[in-house]
């Protein structure tokens, strides 16, 4: 069974539509991350939260933001896409029990952008 | 300079040679090591995991880490069409700004043909 799931796979929008990604986690984990992978690409991350403390990585676009509203969900939201921001968003987790812990990612939502 | 670079292939071996799959990296900072390996249109499924310089083995594949030289491996053995997949290494810091932040190589494309 599946146990970080994100939705929708697939996710079409228009460039400078507003556009939100959804992972939910069956695991209890405290620490949520965002990963964006482009094609033939490395994945990046993006952001991750401890429990409710979010930590934005350095690099990543003022467009993109996170919420997670329990322990289970968490989401992407990317306020104006442009089409450089068409690509795979993997979201992973871990327990938090300290950073040896592994990672589990789910199966990712693809994006494009129209 | 990346901070980890990864041969991105393709890699095409026949059924049952032993696969090679290498990184090098740059940060004398990480301190775990591991192997992911990803589908098409999947997420990243955590292989193998190491610590320390030395080896791991785990059924058909070893994973080989030489922190003197920042260089890890992943051997596969006996390799089998369902190890078409991309492999993809990701290092990890013991601390750092951003709880376990995975920094991952490109991948390597890898088809096992019968």
């Amino acid at each position: 069974d599946a146990m970080v799931i994100q939705n929708p796979r697939y996710q079409v929008t228009q460039f400078g539509k507003p556009v939100t990604l959804s992972c939910s986690q069956t695991l209890n984990h405290n620490v949520m991350y965002w990963y964006q992978q482009k094609s033939s690409q490395a994945p990046k991350l993006l952001f991750h939260y401890y429990d409710k403390d979010f930590n934005n990585e350095a690099d990543t676009p003022d467009n993109f933001q996170s919420r997670r509203p329990n322990t289970s969900f968490c989401f992407l939201d990317i306020r104006s896409p442009g089409l450089g921001d068409a690509a795979m968003y993997l979201c992973a987790t871990t327990t938090g029990g300290g950073a040896h812990q592994p990672q589990h990612f789910g199966d990712g939502t693809r994006l494009s952008i129209l | 300079q990346k901070e980890v670079e990864q041969d991105p292939g393709p890699l095409s071996v026949p059924e049952g040679a032993i696969v090679s799959l290498n990184c090098t990296y740059s940060n004398s900072a990480f301190q775990y090591f591991m192997w992911y390996r990803q589908y098409s249109r999947k997420g990243p499924e955590l292989l193998m995991y190491t610590y320390s310089s030395g080896n791991k083995e785990d059924g058909r594949f070893t994973a080989q880490v030489d922190k003197s030289s920042k260089y890890i491996s992943l051997f596969i053995r006996d390799s089998q069409p369902s190890d078409s997949a991309t492999y993809l290494c990701a290092l990890r810091n013991a601390g750092g700004t951003s709880y376990g932040k995975l920094t991952f190589g490109q991948g390597t494309i890898l088809t096992v043909h019968p």
